[in-house]
Order: C-alpha cells, then sequence, then structure tokens
C-alpha cells in the first residue's frame, strides 16, 4: 500500500542550530502539505504545495523556516535557526488534488534543547 | 475563524461497549469531513472521509455521520477493544478556502 515517507523520525538539536526534514509524498499526489502539531493539539497547515508550487505559505514563520518541492514530487522543510518553541511533531500529507482526501506520513518529532 | 470542537478530551471505556465520539464544526460551508486515529508519537491514520452530500460512510466497525445544519460529525466505534486506544481527531475541509481545520482530539482508553 502506498505512504508517505518521512525522515529523520526523530530528530534532537540545540537551538540556533539548523534541521531539515524530508518528505516523499504518494506517488502521483500533486498535492503536499507540511503540518505542525504541538502536544495535546491538532496539526496546523504550514505551507501547501500544488506540484513545485507555494499554494500557502501564510502560516509559515518565513524568517526561520523554509520549504521547497523543485521538481513537485518529494518535498524538504527547514529551520533556521531552531529555537526552543519549535520543538513539535513535523507531518507531511498529500492528496491527489487539494480538496481530496488527505494522507499523513509518521511525522518527525523535534526536540529543541 | 473556522473552528473545530472535540468533547470530550479524553474518555474511558470498558472493553466492549460501544464508542461514541462527536465533533462540531462552526461553518457548515464545509467540502467534506475527515477522522483519523493517531497513536502515541505516530501520524494520522486516515479512518473515514465524509463528503458534504452524504450523511454517513461506514468501514468495519466504524461509521462516521454529517449533519451540516447542526455542524456535528459523530464517529461511532461498535464493541471497543484495547487496540482501539488512540486519539481520534476529526478535520474539516472548507469550501472557501480547501484547508483542513483540526480539533484538539478525544483520547480514548478501552479498559480490558
Amino acid at each position: 500500500e502506498a505512504e508517505v515517507a518521512q525522515s529523520p523520525r526523530y530528530k534532537i538539536t540545540e537551538k540556533s542550530q539548523a534541521v531539515a526534514f524530508w518528505c516523499d509524498p504518494i506517488s502521483g499526489h500533486a498535492t503536499l502539505y507540511w503540518y505542525r502539531q504541538i502536544l495535546g493539539q491538532g496539526p496546523e497547515l504550514l505551507v501547501q504545495f500544488q506540484d513545485e508550487s507555494v499554494v500557502d505559505d501564510s502560516q509559515l514563520p518565513k524568517d526561520r523556516f523554509s520549504a521547497e518541492r523543485l521538481k513537485g514530487v518529494d518535498s524538504t522543510l527547514k529551520i533556521q535557526p531552531a529555537e526552543l518553541g519549535d520543538s513539535a511533531m513535523y507531518l507531511c500529507a498529500s492528496s491527489f488534488e487539494g480538496y481530496n482526501e488527505q494522507f499523513f506520513g509518521p511525522g518527525t518529532r523535534l526536540t529543541v534543547l | 475563524k473556522q473552528e473545530v470542537t472535540q468533547i470530550p478530551a479524553a474518555l474511558s471505556v470498558p472493553e466492549g461497549e460501544n464508542l461514541v465520539l462527536n465533533c462540531s464544526f462552526t461553518d457548515s460551508a464545509i467540502y467534506n469531513l475527515q477522522w483519523f486515529r493517531q497513536d502515541p508519537g505516530k501520524g494520522l491514520t486516515s479512518l473515514l472521509l465524509i463528503q458534504s452530500s452524504q450523511r454517513e460512510q461506514t468501514s468495519g466497525r466504524l461509521n462516521a455521520s454529517l449533519d451540516k445544519s447542526s455542524g456535528r460529525s459523530t464517529l461511532y466505534i461498535a464493541a471497543s477493544q484495547p487496540g482501539d486506544s488512540a486519539t481520534y481527531l476529526c478535520a474539516a475541509l472548507y469550501s472557501n478556502d480547501y484547508k483542513l481545520s483540526f480539533g484538539a482530539g478525544t483520547t480514548v482508553t478501552v479498559r480490558a
């Protein structure tokens, strides 16, 4: 069964360091999402791609976060520099189109010390 | 703001009891509503998706209903098992921006 892949699964870093997360969506899914989930809360959208284009990054802290999907397939989310408040689960999801069912990857648990 | 609320935040039931999980949303202009399961420290697993034109959707022991007029969805899990212990989240996709708005989830514990 097709799945969304993410790596790494866990990341521990010190504040002010740079971190990067990778996501490979389900083959054929044009829409890719990055979410951040704080413990005890629902996920919140950081950025949405349609193919290689950013559709929505209104909630992405652009002073430290960046995201790219250069060839319209896999995607990288970067944080530089990391802050203590960035500790969270980072989830990637994909869908065939922006209004279809979303499928999530296993997530990356980030801890900033 | 398009809000999604799940009450209660947690519940505990004995094995075999039917589970009823509630989800309410503030805007009836939804495109679809999705129910997810999340195990501790894991990603989200899609359980059921209900289109706005549908009233319910079923998969095995799971049944989800949608009432747009009252702004509610309910997930029923029949004959609960300890393996059903997890956090269940609902998310509404709104027609105006096609963004998923999530509830905070209901954490379920099924006691053996």
